[in-house]
C-alpha cells in the first residue's frame, strides 16, 4: 500500500520559518495537500496542488513540490500556527487516497 | 455558508454495524461539483480516508475498509451515510465527514475542502 512520510515533530521559536516535509514514491507525478488541525478541531486545507493557498489562508503559509518530497513552509511561524499537520495525496494509479503520519508543530 | 455536520450512535457493540449520517447545509448532495467524503481519527493518531461518493451514486473506498464500508446518499434528505460492518475496537474513532472539491488532470485529484466537526463513536 501506499505511503506518505512525515517528520514526527518540528519545532520553531516565533518569528523563525518552520518546514515540514513529506515523502513519497508518486510525489514526482501526483499533487500534495497540506491540513491544519488544532487540538479538538477538525482539520483544515492550508495547502491545495502543491502550492495553492485556499482564501483565508495567511501568506505565511506556502507548499513546494520536488522530486518525491513535498515541504510545507510556515515563515514567520506565530504561536497560533501550533498544530498538527497532514500531508495527503495519492499513489500514481489514482485509486489510494492516503493521509501522511502528521507532524506535530510546536512553536516557542 | 456550506456546513456539515455528523450523527449517529456514539457507542457500538463489537461485531455490529455502525451506521452514522452526515447532513449538510448550504449546498447540495446532487451537486455535479463535489464529491462527500468520510475520514476517521483514532484519539491520539492520524488521520484515515475511508471512502466518497458522488451524485451519480459512484463510489470509492479505502482498500484497507472496502470488504466493510458501504456509502449511500440521500438526496431527498440532503445527506449521505456511512455504513461500517463487524465493527471491532480498532474502529474507535473520531468520524469526519467533508466535502470533497475535485479536478480531472493527468489524474482525478479529491481534497476535503469542508469538513464537519466530527462525532465519537467507540466500539467497546
Amino acid at each position: 500500500s501506499y505511503e506518505l512520510t512525515q517528520p514526527p515533530s518540528v519545532s520553531v521559536s516565533p518569528g523563525q520559518t518552520a518546514r515540514i516535509t513529506c515523502s513519497g514514491d508518486a510525489l514526482p507525478k501526483t499533487y500534495v495537500y497540506w491540513y491544519q488541525q488544532k487540538s479538538g478541531q477538525a482539520p483544515v486545507l492550508v495547502i491545495y496542488e502543491d502550492s495553492n493557498r485556499p482564501s483565508g489562508i495567511p501568506e505565511r503559509f506556502s507548499g513546494s513540490s520536488s522530486g518525491t518530497m513535498a515541504t510545507l513552509t510556515v515563515s514567520g511561524a506565530q504561536v497560533e500556527d501550533e498544530a498538527d499537520y497532514y500531508c495527503y495525496s495519492t499513489d500514481s494509479s489514482g485509486n489510494q487516497w492516503v493521509f501522511g503520519g502528521g507532524t506535530k508543530l510546536t512553536v516557542l | 455558508q456550506v456546513q456539515l455536520q455528523e450523527s449517529g450512535p456514539g457507542l457500538v457493540k463489537p461485531s455490529q454495524t455502525l451506521t452514522l449520517t452526515c447532513t449538510v447545509s448550504g449546498d447540495s448532495v446532487s451537486s455535479r461539483s463535489y464529491y462527500w467524503s468520510w475520514i476517521r481519527q483514532p484519539a491520539g493518531k492520524g488521520l484515515e480516508w475511508i471512502g466518497r461518493i458522488y451524485t451519480t451514486g459512484s463510489t470509492d473506498y479505502n482498500p484497507s475498509l472496502e470488504s466493510r464500508v458501504t456509502i449511500s446518499l440521500d438526496a431527498s434528505k440532503n445527506q449521505f451515510s456511512l455504513r461500517l460492518t463487524s465493527v471491532a475496537a480498532a474502529d474507535t474513532a473520531v468520524y469526519y465527514c467533508a466535502r470533497d472539491d475535485f479536478r480531472r488532470l493527468n489524474l482525478n485529484y479529491y481534497y476535503m475542502d469542508v469538513w464537519g466537526k466530527g462525532t465519537r463513536v467507540t466500539v467497546s
